[in-house]
C-alpha cells in the first residue's frame, strides 16, 4: 500500500502570507495526486486533481506542484475563508490513500 | 448539479449493523463508481472502498473485508454501504463520494455513525 506523508501537520499563518504543503509518497504515483481543503463540520472540496490542476471554481490563489514522490500546495495569498484542514490523496492505485492532513491556523 | 444526499445521523450498539444510503442525482448514475470515505472524530480521512454503479463490482479496503459490503440500486440511483459488527472504533462520519478514477469532485453531507453501549 501506498503512504502518504504530509508535512507540516500544523501550521500558523497570516492573512495574505504565501504558504506551502509538501505532500510525499511512499512509491512514485507519477501525478496522481489530488488536494483537498476541508473545514470543520463539512465534506472535503476538491482543490486540485491531477498533481497541478485546479478543479472548476477554485481561486486561482491556489496551486499544485509536483510528480513522482513530491508534491506542493501553495497558497499565494492566504484569505480568512482558507483557514481549514488540508488533504493530499493518490489516485494512482488502490487502496487510495490520504495524507494525514495540515491544520491551516490564523496566527 | 450533482448532488448525493445521505441518511440521516444513527446510534448504534456494539456488534450491530448500520446500513447508510447516498441518494445521487444530476449526474448518470452508472457513469462512475462511488466511494465510502470515513473520519473518526478528530482524525483524518480513511478510504472503505469503491462501488461501479456500472456493474456492481467492488473493492474494499482490506482492513474492512468481511464486515462492509456496498451495493448500488439503479432504478433509483442510490448507493448503499452496510458495515457489520461494529465496534467503538466504527463511530465516525461517513461519507460517500461520486468517484472518477479515485478522484472525488462531489460528496454527501456525511453520516454520522456513533457506536456506544
Amino acid at each position: 500500500d501506498i503512504q502518504m506523508t504530509q508535512s507540516p501537520s500544523s501550521l500558523s499563518a497570516s492573512v495574505g502570507d504565501r504558504v506551502t504543503i509538501t505532500c510525499r509518497a511512499s512509491q512514485s504515483i507519477s501525478s496522481y495526486l489530488n488536494w483537498y481543503q476541508q473545514k470543520p463540520g463539512k465534506a472535503p472540496k476538491l482543490l486540485i486533481y491531477a498533481a497541478s490542476s485546479l478543479q472548476s471554481g477554485v481561486p486561482s490563489r491556489f496551486s499544485g506542484s509536483g510528480s513522482g514522490t513530491d508534491f506542493t500546495l501553495t497558497i499565494s495569498s492566504l484569505q480568512p475563508e482558507d483557514f481549514a484542514t488540508y488533504y493530499c490523496q493518490q489516485s494512482y492505485s488502490t487502496p487510495q490513500s490520504f495524507g494525514q492532513g495540515t491544520k491551516l491556523e490564523i496566527k | 448539479q450533482v448532488q448525493l444526499v445521505q441518511s440521516g445521523a444513527e446510534v448504534k450498539k456494539p456488534g450491530a449493523s448500520v446500513k447508510v444510503s447516498c441518494k445521487a442525482s444530476g449526474y448518470t448514475f452508472t457513469s462512475y463508481g462511488i466511494s465510502w470515505v470515513r473520519q473518526a472524530p478528530g482524525q483524518g480521512l480513511e478510504w472503505m472502498g469503491w462501488i461501479s454503479a456500472y456493474n456492481g463490482n467492488t473493492n474494499y479496503a482490506q482492513k474492512l473485508q468481511g464486515r462492509v459490503t456496498m451495493t448500488t440500486d439503479t432504478s433509483t440511483s442510490t448507493a448503499y454501504m452496510e458495515l457489520r459488527s461494529l465496534r467503538s472504533d466504527d463511530t465516525a462520519v461517513y461519507y460517500c463520494a461520486r468517484d472518477d478514477r479515485y478522484t472525488y469532485e462531489d460528496w454527501g453531507q456525511g453520516t454520522l455513525v456513533t457506536v456506544s453501549s
